[in-house]
């Protein structure tokens, strides 16, 4: 079966400080990994992809997350938070051989101090 | 510019009422999705339309119906069978089905009074 699973339902950083978001996956395929960041009542909105190229992928708004087969992970990171950064953040992963849509975990909310 | 308009970005209900959500598109996109979210559970699918006139149930379909008798358009009406609809309601487009970049509406909130 194929599944998702964030680490931290909360991540509280300091405005300068990284990022680290964690997400391990599960699937009997090859997936595709997604990051989707959502502010208060609004919508998603994509931050990154992976789907089989290069192992590390860059997003927007200075976000990066790294495929890793061998711990099943992909971990969304950011070298420096800004107060902006803080939301909900959601990792999905989608299996269209296994007849499924899109899997999502059940969210990271990031808080960012001054 | 083109994405998806959702309305209305507020809604409130007496509990035994059908309400209407309405989801929009004008990217030309195939296939719609709505989906439910509620706190610390991420976003659960309702139901899904890959073509006009043809839609799957999802994970939580009881109670809510749609109809995709447009391309463009994914109206979701909650009915006085679902017993908990109190969420938030997101509907969303991708140009196929599969793997692809899903483009969220605004949101949709329903409160039953």
């Amino acid at each position: 079966a194929q599944s998702v699973t964030q680490l931290d339902s909360h991540v509280s950083v300091s405005e300068g400080t990284p990022v680290l978001l964690r997400c391990n996956y599960s699937s009997s395929y090859s997936p595709s990994l997604f990051w989707y960041v959502q502010h208060p009542n609004k919508g998603l909105q994509l931050l990154l992809k992976y789907t089989s190229a290069a192992t590390l992928v860059k997003g927007i708004n200075g976000f990066e997350a790294e495929f890793k087969k061998s711990e099943t992970s992909f971990h969304l990171t950011k070298p420096s938070a800004h107060m902006s950064d803080a939301a909900e953040y959601f990792c999905v992963v989608s299996v269209p051989q296994a007849g499924t849509a899109l899997i999502f975990g059940k969210g990271t909310t990031l808080s960012v101090s001054s | 510019d083109g994405g998806i308009t959702q309305s209305p970005k507020y809604l409130f209900r007496k509990e035994g009422q059908n309400v209407t959500l309405s989801c929009e598109q004008n990217l030309n996109h195939d296939a719609m999705y709505w989906y439910r979210q509620d706190p610390g559970q991420g976003l659960r699918l309702i139901y899904y339309s890959q073509i006009v006139n043809d839609f799957q149930k999802g994970d939580i379909a009881e109670g809510y119906s749609v109809s995709r008798e447009k391309k463009e358009s994914f109206p979701l009406t909650v009915t006085s069978a679902q017993k908990n609809p109190t969420a938030f309601y997101l509907c969303a487009s991708t140009q196929g089905a599969g793997a692809n970049v899903l483009t969220f509406g605004a949101g949709s909130r329903l409160t039953v009074l």
